[in-house]
């Protein structure tokens, strides 16, 4: 079947810890996104990324980094230096890289910080 | 940048009933979606719907690009409605969608 998948769906660290997220898509998507979803909030946008090689920050970055080295997948980073690394990561891609691009999101990893 | 306002912020609902969700944006925009979060946190895509008008079963939904609005009618509501229903804009040249807050909906039997 064709989807965006996500892994692991929860994971725990400890403060001073960094940790990847995994986000493959087999859509064969130009573009691919994460977004931060916070409890009560909608999702703010962490980075994304239109082409391999290349990815741009979102509006909150601070304390998170990407890779792109290949179009199915885009991991997500959190590094130590996030200040409340605590929430629900979602990533998404899109066929489109214009901006007109209907995007499709995984189903989510819940990051807890111990 | 742009801001997204969505009304109301909780909708309670007996089954059956009919709704009108809304999501105002403060500049033009060239994609608007409609999602429904399932309780595992799942993001469904309703509607892909930056301007015009679209059904689907029992929803539908009208984007008004020169007011800046649009609207998510869901009719004969079911239990299985219920959930957090995300507006989210994109615009200009950039892909990055801004999300407003959601509107809870709980349908009840």
């Amino acid at each position: 079947d064709g989807g965006i998948t996500q892994s692991p769906k929860y994971l725990f660290r400890k403060e001073g810890q960094n940790v990847t997220l995994s986000c493959e898509q087999n859509l064969n998507h130009d573009a691919m996104y994460w977004y931060r979803q916070d409890p009560g909030q909608g999702l703010r946008l962490i980075y994304y990324s239109q082409i391999v090689n290349d990815f741009q920050k979102g509006d909150i970055a601070e304390g998170y980094s990407v890779s792109r080295e290949k179009k199915e997948s885009f991991p997500l980073t959190v590094t130590s230096a996030q200040k409340n690394p605590t929430a629900f990561y979602l990533c998404a891609s899109s066929i489109v890289t214009s901006g007109r691009g209907e995007q499709f999101f995984g189903p989510g990893t819940r990051l807890t910080v111990l | 940048g742009i801001q997204v306002e969505q009304s109301p912020p909780d909708l309670i609902l007996q089954e059956g009933a009919n709704s009108t969700l809304r999501c105002n944006f403060s500049d033009s925009v060239n994609n608007l979606q409609w999602f429904h979060q399932n309780p595992w946190g799942q993001l469904i895509n309703l509607f892909y719907i930056p301007s015009g008008t679209k059904q689907n079963g029992r929803l539908s939904a009208t984007t008004v690009a020169t007011e800046r609005y649009s609207l998510l009618y869901i009719s004969s509501s079911q239990t299985t409605d219920s959930g957090v229903y995300f507006c989210a804009v994109g615009t200009g040249a950039n892909s990055k969608l801004t999300f407003g807050k959601g509107i809870t909906l709980s349908v009840r039997p």
